[in-house]
């Protein structure tokens, strides 16, 4: 069974903390994909990855950084946290870049306080 | 502009009934891709569907259906006989070369209750 996870389904952090988020798929994917679900906004893509170490900015990554050393894993962090970071993150993988569906993570839901 | 509009935010049936989610979108590009994607309570979201821009052939699997209409740049999806476990927020979604180079556009979501 193919599978995207993520390191916390649950997390509070302090305003100004530095916060980690990791997503791991065992697909062998190429791409990978941090998105923000806010009500009545959908999905919004903060940054993509189409290769290890290779990073794109989606379209909401101001606040954000991305790091990703190895292929399957994909790490979302937040320099210093603010409160307007408060969110559901979904982390995803796929195949090919669009073109095909993607697998999502069960999501981490953030609380900046 | 690349755009996905769900202009139903909630809908909520009684178990039994059919409902129809609608989807439509904006794109400059001959060749995109179509999704649906269900996102129960739990949180995770599930792939349901993917067309292609020279697929217009509607697709049946069970309970659900989906009309793809480049005519009307519809891409809709119906649930017949409705059942409790279908609640959820589905999200239609494009990709294209113009969203930014195959990115996925999504939209905001509808949320639907099914009533027992």
């Amino acid at each position: 069974d193919v599978k995207v996870t993520q390191s916390s389904r649950y997390l509070v952090k302090r305003t100004g903390e530095k916060v980690f988020l990791e997503c791991v798929q065992d697909m062998d994917h190429e791409n990978m994909f941090w998105y923000r679900q806010d009500p009545g906004l959908g999905l919004r893509l903060i940054y993509f990855s189409y290769d290890v170490k290779m990073k794109e900015k989606g379209d909401i990554p101001e606040g954000y950084s991305v790091s990703r050393e190895k292929k399957e894993r994909f790490s979302l962090i937040l320099e210093s946290a603010s409160t307007n970071q408060t969110s559901m993150y979904l982390c995803a993988s796929s195949l090919l870049l669009g073109q095909y569906e993607q697998f999502f993570g069960p999501g981490t839901r953030l609380t900046v306080l | 502009a690349q755009k996905v509009t769900q202009a139903q935010t909630e809908i909520s049936v009684v178990e039994k009934e059919d409902v129809t989610l609608d989807c439509v979108y904006e794109t400059r590009d001959t060749t995109y891709y179509l999704f649906w994607y269900k996102q129960p309570p739990s949180g995770e979201l599930v792939f349901l569907i993917r067309r292609n821009s020279f697929d217009e052939q509607n697709e049946i699997s069970g309970r659900y259906s989906w009309n793809f209409q480049k005519s009307t740049s519809s891409f809709n999806f119906t649930i017949t006989a409705s059942q409790v476990v279908d609640s959820a927020v589905y999200f239609c979604a494009l990709s294209g070369p113009n969203t930014g180079g195959f990115k996925t556009i999504f939209g905001a979501g509808t949320r639907l209750f099914v009533k027992a």
